[in-house]
């Protein structure tokens, strides 16, 4: 069925160092990807999406990698700073139906 | 401006209840679409609404139905409560359809007994 799921449900990652969280998709159809950071009691919050026709797109402190072949999404911050904990979600919109399906989720955890 | 807004923030029904979620989107923003989130399940889509028309619909019994008005608020209920739809209700609104970036209320948490 669809489903876009993550590797690891939690990621603990000292303070200043990079962030790394990986992100797998099963429908190839998908043209458009997304990434979301959820803090406690609060709604999911837009980071940064990426087309299909692109395989690199950063922001601030942040970048998205998509690489088709293997279906495979991660996201990158660097620097992670205390107020980047928060629980990090992959999502996909299949471009046949405008859905979007989103992984589990990952906890990233800063260390201090 | 302000964001996306959703009333009540908590809610506590019994079973067999009946339930109606509010969602009012960022001013400018006609879709809104509905989630809802639960510890087993994720993030899980229910329905997009866009110019006061059901867009899309997720993998939901017919029990959970909405709806949207001319100033493009959305509502949605839940008929006959299962303790199994206790979760975090969350909306979101886009200016347009497709591939457009989507803002999160902070959710309606319905809690079940």
């Amino acid at each position: 069925g669809e489903s876009v799921g993550l590797h690891l449900p939690t990621l603990s990652v000292q303070e200043g160092d990079n962030s790394i969280i990986n992100c797998a998709y099963s429908n190839s159809a998908s043209d458009y990807f997304i990434w979301y950071k959820q803090e406690s009691g609060k709604g999911p919050q837009f980071i940064i999406d990426i087309r299909s026709n692109m395989d690199k797109r950063q922001g601030q402190r942040v970048t998205v990698l998509l690489n088709k072949t293997v279906k495979h999404l991660s996201l990158q911050i660097a620097a992670t700073q205390p107020g980047d904990s928060a629980v990090y979600f992959c999502a996909e919109n299949g471009n046949r139906d405008d859905k979007i399906i989103f992984g589990k989720g990952t906890r990233l955890h800063i260390l201090p | 401006k302000a964001g996306v807004t959703q009333t009540p923030r908590y809610l506590i029904k019994t079973r067999g209840q009946q339930v109606t979620l509010s969602c009012s989107p960022i001013s400018g923003h006609r879709s809104v679409s509905w989630y809802q989130q639960t510890p087993g399940q994720g993030l899980q889509f229910l329905f997009e609404y866009f110019s006061e028309t059901q867009r899309n619909k997720g993998n939901f019994p017919g029990r959970f139905s909405g709806r949207q008005f001319s100033n493009s608020r959305s509502e949605m209920n839940v008929s006959t409560l299962e303790l199994g739809d206790s979760a975090l209700y969350l909306c979101a609104s886009s200016r347009d359809r497709g591939h457009n970036e989507q803002f999160f209320g902070p959710g309606t948490r319905l809690t079940v007994l």
